[in-house]
This record gives structure tokens, C-alpha cells and sequence, in this order.
């Protein structure tokens, strides 16, 4: 059990270009949620896939955000046509669902600075 | 809908002092599970202990223990004989429901003093 990994961990891009990240959850987890962290607040829920399944969305998530979780394993987060409040800590987490476990963990995070 | 307030955006210990951190919430769900994540200066996010709503027993996990009462919907955390690696911002969360999506309060930023 390696943990939730996230990659990259820092991406700065000007207003206006499109960027992807990438979240690689604990294997056997069949959950994976996106958050999105702003300075001094707690994290804001924005996504979650249940294996491959993209099952909500927040209203949070702007037709230029798009998820998703192919063959339910990694994910990927993009945004397109940035702007300057997409700035951001994105945050990945995991979880096996059902059989009692509900906790999440956490991956290190993508922190997102849009110039 | 759900959600979680922690009233005290800053608190300070002394090193080996206890300290108790306060979280109120409310959810229209029966079925639910409270949370104590901490997170320090840019580092992840770890879950720090749990209480199943269902369970009267408070949650311990070492020097960590959780005071849930139900009724009043409130969920403090203290941490006991503090020490200078507790350091860091405390969050309050709730989730629930079909999709158990984390609802976060807005945090508590923990000084310890030596």
C-alpha cells in the first residue's frame, strides 16, 4: 500500500491553457473523489467515481472541468480554458466503499497557480 | 444538506498541556460518520480519527479522543499530552448518504507551544 499518490505536484500556467492532472488511488479502492482547496478554507468536493463510473458532480465543476476514471484505476482532472480562480490546492482521496470503511485518504495534493 | 462549523480558527497549547478542539454539525442523513482530519503546512491530509454516528462509545486512537454528543450535534476532539508534531490545521468533517462525499468545516489552525 503505497498511498494516494498525485502528480504533479505544482503546476503553474498562464490564463486561458488547458491542464491535466493525474491521481492514482490505493489499489483495491473502488472510490476516488476530487476536491478543490482554497487558501484557508477546507476542502470543497467537486467529483467522485465509483470504479469507472463518474457518479456526481458538484455545481462547483464548470463545463471546462471534466473528470474521468478509465478501467477504474487512475484519474485525471482537466481544466480547460484556465482562469484565474481555478488557482487552486486540487486534492484527490480514496476510499473502499461498503463493508463498514467509509474513512478517505488522502493524496498529496496539486496546487494550481493560474497567471 | 450537511454541514459543519469549527468556531475556533486558532488555538494554542503548551507542549505535554491537553487541548480540545470544538466541531458542530448537521445533517439530514441517519446514517452518517464524523471525521477529524489534520493537515500541516504543506503536507497531506491525514485522517486523524472517526466515530460512527450509530456508536454511543466515543472514538479513541491514542493521545486522540473524540467527545460526540449526538443530541447537540457536537464532536470535539482532544488531543492530550500535546506535542510540537500536532502542529498544524484541524478539519471537522461529516459525510453521509448514497455518495459519503466529505463535508469540511473551515478548520482549526493548532499552535503548540514548547
Amino acid at each position: 500500500d503505497t498511498g494516494v499518490s498525485q502528480d504533479p505536484r505544482h503546476k503553474i500556467t498562464k490564463r486561458g491553457q488547458n491542464v491535466t492532472f493525474r491521481c492514482d488511488p490505493i489499489s483495491e479502492h473502488n472510490r476516488l473523489y476530487w476536491y478543490r482547496q482554497t487558501l484557508g478554507q477546507g476542502p470543497e468536493f467537486l467529483t467522485y467515481f465509483q470504479n469507472e463510473a463518474q457518479l456526481e458532480k458538484s455545481r462547483l465543476l464548470s463545463d471546462r472541468f471534466s473528470a474521468e476514471r478509465p478501467k477504474g484505476s487512475f484519474s485525471t482532472l482537466e481544466i480547460q480554458r484556465t482562469e484565474q480562480g481555478d488557482s487552486a490546492m486540487y486534492l484527490c482521496a480514496s476510499s473502499h466503499f461498503g463493508q463498514g470503511k467509509y474513512e478517505q485518504y488522502f493524496g498529496p495534493g496539486t496546487r494550481l497557480t493560474v497567471t | 444538506a450537511q454541514t459543519v462549523t469549527q468556531s475556533q480558527p486558532e488555538m494554542s497549547v503548551q507542549e505535554a498541556e491537553t487541548v480540545t478542539l470544538s466541531c458542530t454539525y448537521d445533517t439530514s442523513e441517519s446514517d452518517y460518520y464524523l471525521f477529524w482530519y489534520k493537515q500541516p503546512p504543506s503536507r497531506q491530509m491525514i485522517l486523524v480519527i472517526r466515530q460512527e454516528a450509530y456508536k454511543q462509545q466515543n472514538a479513541t486512537e491514542n493521545r486522540f479522543s473524540v467527545n460526540f454528543q449526538k443530541a447537540a450535534k457536537s464532536f470535539s476532539l482532544k488531543i492530550s499530552d500535546s506535542q510540537l508534531g500536532d502542529a498544524a490545521m484541524y478539519f471537522c468533517a461529516s459525510c453521509g448518504g448514497a455518495t459519503n462525499k466529505l463535508i469540511f468545516g473551515t478548520g482549526t489552525l493548532l499552535a503548540v507551544q514548547p
